[in-house]
């Protein structure tokens, strides 16, 4: 059963905290994307690659967050230092060039 | 203009009912178009692709677009109140925003009995 797989799938930091989100993406599928996910916002893009390399990472606070994908089976978001207005549900999809994308559970995220 | 816009809603339509939800996109170049469904608290699923202009059926739904016009559309034919639930519009880039998944605000659709 071919699957996008994030975690954690629920994470509760304080302010400052480094905080580390991992997506395991389908197997073949050459491009991953980051999302987040807000009331106000919407399903905004952060970040997405294609055959592990970084294509797009205009939608992301440059300043904190970081995303990156050691191998062809883990991409990784990382904010450091973590804030309250981060608080936000994130979700991977991966796909093949540019079919469809599935999406992971997301990972919610609280920084109080 | 946002890159992919849909229609506001929230959408009610009773049980039964035709629901029609729209969306359109500023990149001419834009190479595929999908529609998610996202039930409150789950991510989104993919119900719909289309990749050349014309309808694209499959069971009670039908995609319809018109590149000329920048629009993609999802009718619903005989909803239900398992229907209820946020319809995204993606889109797929073309040129420098060759596979970039861009997705709309989202509509609420609400199917009532």
């Amino acid at each position: 059963d071919a699957r996008v797989t994030q975690t954690p799938r629920h994470k509760v930091t304080e302010m400052g905290q480094e905080v580390t989100m991992r997506c395991q993406p389908i197997l073949g599928h050459n491009t991953v994307f980051w999302y987040r996910q807000t009331m106000m916002q919407g399903l905004e893009l952060l970040a997405y690659f294609r055959n592990r390399a970084p294509l797009d990472d205009s939608g992301m606070p440059k300043d904190r967050f970081s995303a990156e994908m050691p191998d062809a089976t883990l991409a990784t978001l990382k904010i450091q230092p973590s804030e309250p207005r981060d608080s936000a549900v994130y979700f991977c999809a991966s796909g093949f060039w540019t079919a469809e994308a599935f999406f992971g559970q997301g990972t919610r995220l609280t920084v109080v | 203009q946002k890159e992919v816009e849909q229609n506001s809603g929230p959408l009610s339509v009773p049980e039964g009912a035709i629901a029609s939800l729209n969306c359109t996109y500023s990149d001419r170049g834009s190479q595929s178009f999908f529609w998610y469904r996202q039930y409150s608290g789950k991510s989104p699923e993919l119900i719909m692709s289309i990749y050349s202009n014309g309808d694209k059926e499959d069971g009670r739904f039908t995609a319809q677009l018109n590149k000329a016009s920048q629009y993609v559309s999802l009718l619903i034919r005989d909803s239900q109140p398992s229907d209820s639930a946020t319809y995204l519009c993606a889109v797929n880039g073309g040129g420098t925003s060759y596979g970039k998944l861009t997705f709309g605000q989202g509509t609420i659709l609400t199917v009532h009995p």
